[in-house]
């Protein structure tokens, strides 16, 4: 059964980059058959779908954020990172990552990390 | 993008009631070649992150308990708990996976009245 694990800082200042890395076990990232996504969720509130990356370098990033984001793939690792670059407090979140099938058209995330919260703050 | 709208925001229900979740999509994620709802809903438990329920808008997970159906298509879509045990306390959200954004509901919390 695949597991995904988030990591990295849990603090950023304003204005710099956000960096978190998300380790799969139990599954490959180079696999073909999954697309390998980042959601985040302000605390207290709902979920916003940041972006995915396929196998094949294949991103789509959430267009409310592209200009501040790069996901890339390290396969050698088996991990997926995510950075969010010029960081605000709006930024505070709890980070997934999240997996689905890859498909002519989309599917729902069916394997969830458990989060790693990030507060934005001096 | 689709913005999904759910309601009610929360809800209360007696252990072993009936509890509705509704959801609507700004526009239809029905995909007119294969007549399926790109329509899902999560369950949320607090500090654990959402777990897929129902996809294809009424096709449960494997694992979930039957008590959890899913119905709609196009544009308006239900959640229902047929009757709510103490673990089912949690927030549902609805997302459509039609087209990208993938977008999620604003979330709706169920609690034990």
């Amino acid at each position: 059964q695949v597991q995904l694990q988030e990591s990295g800082p849990g603090l950023a200042k304003p204005s710099e980059t956000l960096s978190l890395t998300c380790t799969v076990s139990g599954g490959s990232v180079s696999s073909g058959s999954y697309y390998w996504s980042w959601i985040r969720q302000p605390p207290g509130k709902g979920l916003e779908w940041i972006g995915y990356i396929y196998y094949s370098g294949r991103i789509n990033y959430n267009p409310s954020l592209k200009s501040r984001l790069t996901m890339s793939l390290d396969t050698s690792k088996n991990q997926f990172s995510l950075k969010l670059r010029s960081v605000t407090a709006a930024d505070t979140a709890v980070y997934y990552c999240a997996r689905s099938a890859s498909s002519s058209s989309y599917r729902p995330l069916d394997a969830w990390g458990q989060g790693t919260l990030v507060t934005v703050s001096s | 993008d689709i913005v999904m709208t759910q309601s009610p925001d929360s809800l209360a229900v007696s252990l072993g009631e009936r509890a509705t979740i509704n959801c609507k999509s700004s526009q239809s994620v029905l995909y007119s070649s294969n007549n399926k709802n790109y329509l899902a809903w999560y369950q949320q438990k607090p500090g654990q992150p959402p777990t897929l329920l129902i996809y294809w808008a009424s096709t449960r997970e494997s694992g979930v308990p039957d008590r959890f159906s899913g119905s709609g298509s196009g544009t308006d879509f239900t959640l229902i708990i047929s009757s709510l045990q103490a673990e089912d306390v949690a927030v549902y959200y609805c997302q459509q996976y039609y087209s990208t954004p993938l977008t999620f509901g604003g979330g709706t919390k169920v609690e034990i009245k």
